[in-house]
């Protein structure tokens, strides 16, 4: 079986200051991660991927994830946040090879990012 | 370039009437999906396909019929709707459904079940 836990159901940062919105995962084999955001009433769009390759994983919008096994963690951190960052964000996760979680994805709840001018 | 289109992108009905919420992509892929999104629970696997005139259940699928004849469509259709399957759906599809292979989402259709 495999699981997804966002910490946080609502982060509120200032504009130009760091974001990190935090996932912890839990999966029977090695999984891949994902990180998708959803602008309002609109559908959700790929930030970044994590596939075992390299641990730090660079997404579109500079944001980036990493992969943190030992921790199973997938935080999900920018240096710089900017207005039209306010949006929903889901980490992701899926099952490969050999566990019966197998090919399906598998949602966190959402977190809630709000940008403040 | 179309990708991934659903239709309609809103719509109204009364419990117990049937409905059909379409989708259409223009990738080839092999795999696609249906999700329903509500508070607090994310979004939650209903059916998917792995080719035409195969499909499997999702994590919710009770209330729910789907059917693939071509690779390119995937309709959901409620057959006798309630006022619990009021939610967002969207539809989903990858080129397989491996490692690290990434789903891409249509725009989602918001239902309302009065």
């Amino acid at each position: 079986a495999q699981s997804v836990t966002q910490l946080d159901s609502h982060v509120s940062v200032s504009e130009g200051t760091p974001v990190l919105l935090r996932c912890n995962y839990s999966s029977s084999y090695s999984p891949s991660l994902f990180w998708y955001v959803q602008h309002p009433n609109k559908g959700l769009q790929l930030l970044l991927k994590y596939t075992s390759a390299a641990t730090l994983v660079k997404g579109i919008n500079g944001f980036e994830a990493e992969f943190k096994k030992s921790e199973t963690s997938f935080h999900l951190t920018k240096p710089s946040a900017h207005m039209s960052d306010a949006a929903e964000y889901f980490c992701v996760v899926r099952g490969n090879a050999g566990g019966t979680s197998y090919g399906k994805l598998t949602f966190g709840q959402g977190t809630i990012l709000t940008v403040h001018p | 370039d179309a990708g991934i289109t659903q239709s309609p992108r809103y719509k109204i009905t009364e419990t117990g009437r049937q409905v059909t919420l379409m989708c259409h992509q223009t990738w080839s892929h092999s795999y696609m999906f249906w999700y329903r999104q509500d508070l607090g629970h994310g979004l939650r696997l209903i059916y998917y396909s792995a080719a035409a005139d195969i499909t499997d259940k999702g994590e919710v699928p009770d209330g729910y019929v789907v059917s693939r004849s071509k690779t390119e469509n995937f309709p959901l259709t409620l057959e006798s709707a309630t006022r619990s399957q009021t939610s967002v759906y969207f539809c989903a599809s990858s080129v397989v459904a491996v490692a690290g292979d990434t789903q891409y989402f249509g725009p989602g259709t918001r239902l309302t079940v009065l």
